[in-house]
C-alpha cells in the first residue's frame, strides 16, 4: 500500500508568482485535506476535498484554491504569493470522510522571497 | 469554534523515564475525536494515538497512553520508557464528527530525550 506522497519537496518562489503543489492520496482514500504549517506552529486547515468537491474551507483567502482529480489526487494552487505564504504545506488523505483517520504526506516546503 | 491548547512549548525526559504532555481543548460538541501526532525533523506527521470521545476507556498503544478527562476537556499523553527516537514535536489535535471533519491542532510540544 502506497502512502501519501507530495511533490515537490522544496521550492523557492518570488513574491507575486503562482505555485502549484501536488498530492497523491493513499490508495483507496477519497478525501484529501490541505494544511499550512508556519515555522514553529501547528498545521492550519486550508480546505478539504471529498470526491472531487470542496467540502470545507478554513480562514484562507480565495487566492488559495484546489482541485481533486478522479483518482483522488489533489493540487493546491496559490496565486499572488506573499512572503507570509512561506511555510510547510501538508496534504492528508483519509478513507472515510466521517470517521476516518487522516494520514499525512511529508509536506512541501515553500519559501517565498 | 473549537480550540486546542498545549501549554508546554518544550519538555525534557531522561531515557527510560516517563513523561506526560498536556493538552486541553474547548468544544460544545459531545462527539469528536482526539489525536496525538508526532512530527520528527523529517516533517512527516505520524499518528501516535487516537481517542474517541464516546469511549470512556483511555486509549493505549504500546508505550503510549492517554488520560482523557472529558468533563475537564483534557487529553494528556504519557510516554513510558522513553527512547531517543521519541524526540520530536508532538501535536494534539481535535476533529469534529460533523461538517468538514477538519483537524484543529495545538501549537505543539517539543520533546527532548536525554541519554
Amino acid at each position: 500500500e502506497t502512502g501519501v506522497t507530495q511533490s515537490p519537496t522544496h521550492l523557492i518562489k518570488t513574491r507575486g508568482q503562482q505555485v502549484t503543489l501536488r498530492c497523491s492520496s493513499q490508495s483507496g482514500h477519497n478525501t484529501v485535506s490541505w494544511y499550512q504549517q508556519a515555522l514553529g506552529q501547528g498545521p492550519q486547515f486550508i480546505f478539504q476535498y471529498y470526491r472531487e468537491e470542496e467540502n470545507g474551507r478554513g480562514n484562507f483567502p480565495p487566492r488559495f484554491s484546489g482541485l481533486q482529480f478522479p483518482n483522488y489526487s489533489s493540487e493546491l494552487n496559490v496565486n499572488a504569493l506573499e512572503l507570509d505564504d512561506s511555510a510547510l504545506y501538508l496534504c492528508a488523505s483519509s478513507l472515510e470522510r466521517v470517521r476516518g483517520e487522516q494520514y499525512f504526506g511529508p509536506g512541501t516546503r515553500l519559501t517565498v522571497t | 469554534a473549537q480550540t486546542v491548547t498545549q501549554s508546554q512549548p518544550e519538555m525534557s525526559v531522561q531515557e527510560a523515564e516517563t513523561v506526560t504532555l498536556s493538552c486541553t481543548y474547548d468544544t460544545s460538541e459531545s462527539d469528536y475525536y482526539l489525536f496525538w501526532y508526532k512530527q520528527p525533523p523529517s516533517r512527516q506527521m505520524i499518528l501516535v494515538i487516537r481517542q474517541e470521545a464516546y469511549k470512556q476507556q483511555n486509549a493505549t498503544e504500546n508505550r503510549f497512553s492517554v488520560n482523557f478527562q472529558k468533563a475537564a476537556k483534557s487529553f494528556s499523553l504519557k510516554i513510558s520508557d522513553s527512547q531517543l527516537g521519541d524526540a520530536a514535536m508532538y501535536f494534539c489535535a481535535y476533529r469534529t464528527t460533523s461538517g468538514t471533519y477538519k483537524y484543529i491542532f495545538g501549537t505543539g510540544t517539543r520533546l527532548k530525550v536525554l541519554a
